[in-house]
């Protein structure tokens, strides 16, 4: 399992685009790039994930470059409500079935 | 979408007693289910994994007999606390993976505070 590194924390303001990106130089051909998020007291929920190049959903991009070995998490125009911390996973998980483990996550806080 | 029902949601319980928790798939089969263990301020650690059928997996300094894991269909798995003491206070959150699970792979449920007192 391909070791993660992100920023411990970021601050933010309303409005403005945040920028995450994670660090996974032991990547494997058949990892995939998961992100996650995680309000206090719940389970994470699925942001987005990715393999290569860029991606994007109603919520937010994922940049992925030629290397693979880094990630970036976008959020466009972010809220109060995107203050949460955020994982980074790498794996193949994209099927499922194996052990998904979590580093330690960025903890964004968006300010009014 | 995939939908993971994790019960009860907190609960509390006395030193020495035994606390089960229940995670359920409601719209897939879970061949396989992970529980995680989850400290105030930390990322989640990963306990055991289980698949359908077959004893758990645990990882590294995990007790299996303190943490006893049940997954014995395609949509229901427990994780029993025995004999519970203040420091297993924590937050317990499962996931779950199959056909059908969508959110490419895994969904999680909504974590079950426990508090020992």
């Amino acid at each position: 399992l391909a070791k993660t590194t992100q920023p411990i924390s970021m601050d933010s303001y309303e409005g403005q685009e945040v920028n995450i990106t994670c660090s996974h130089n032991n990547i494997a051909t058949n990892d995939y790039i998961t992100w996650y998020q995680q309000f206090p007291s719940q389970g994470p929920r699925f942001i987005i994930q990715g393999y290569k190049t860029k991606v994007t959903n109603e919520v937010a991009s994922l940049f992925i470059p030629a290397d693979r070995k880094s990630s970036t998490l976008s959020l466009p125009r972010v809220s109060l409500s995107d203050t949460a911390v955020y994982y980074c996973l790498v794996g193949d998980s994209h099927t499922g079935g194996f052990k998904t483990i979590f580093g330690a996550g960025t903890r964004l806080f968006v300010k009014a | 979408g995939a939908v993971v029902s994790q019960h009860p949601s907190w609960v509390i319980c006395k030193s020495g007693t035994s606390v089960k928790i229940e995670c359920r798939s409601l719209d897939f089969q879970a061949t396989t289910m992970f529980w995680y263990r989850q400290f105030p301020k930390q990322s989640l650690m990963l306990m055991a994994t289980s698949n359908e059928g077959s004893k758990a997996t645990y990882e590294q300094g995990v007790e299996k007999d303190k943490f006893l894991i049940n997954h014995a269909s395609l949509t229901l798995s427990t994780l029993t606390v025995t004999s519970a003491h203040p420091e297993d206070s924590s937050f317990y959150i499962c996931s779950a993976s199959g056909q059908g699970s969508g959110n490419y792979g895994y969904t999680f449920g909504s974590g079950t505070r426990l508090t020992v007192v």
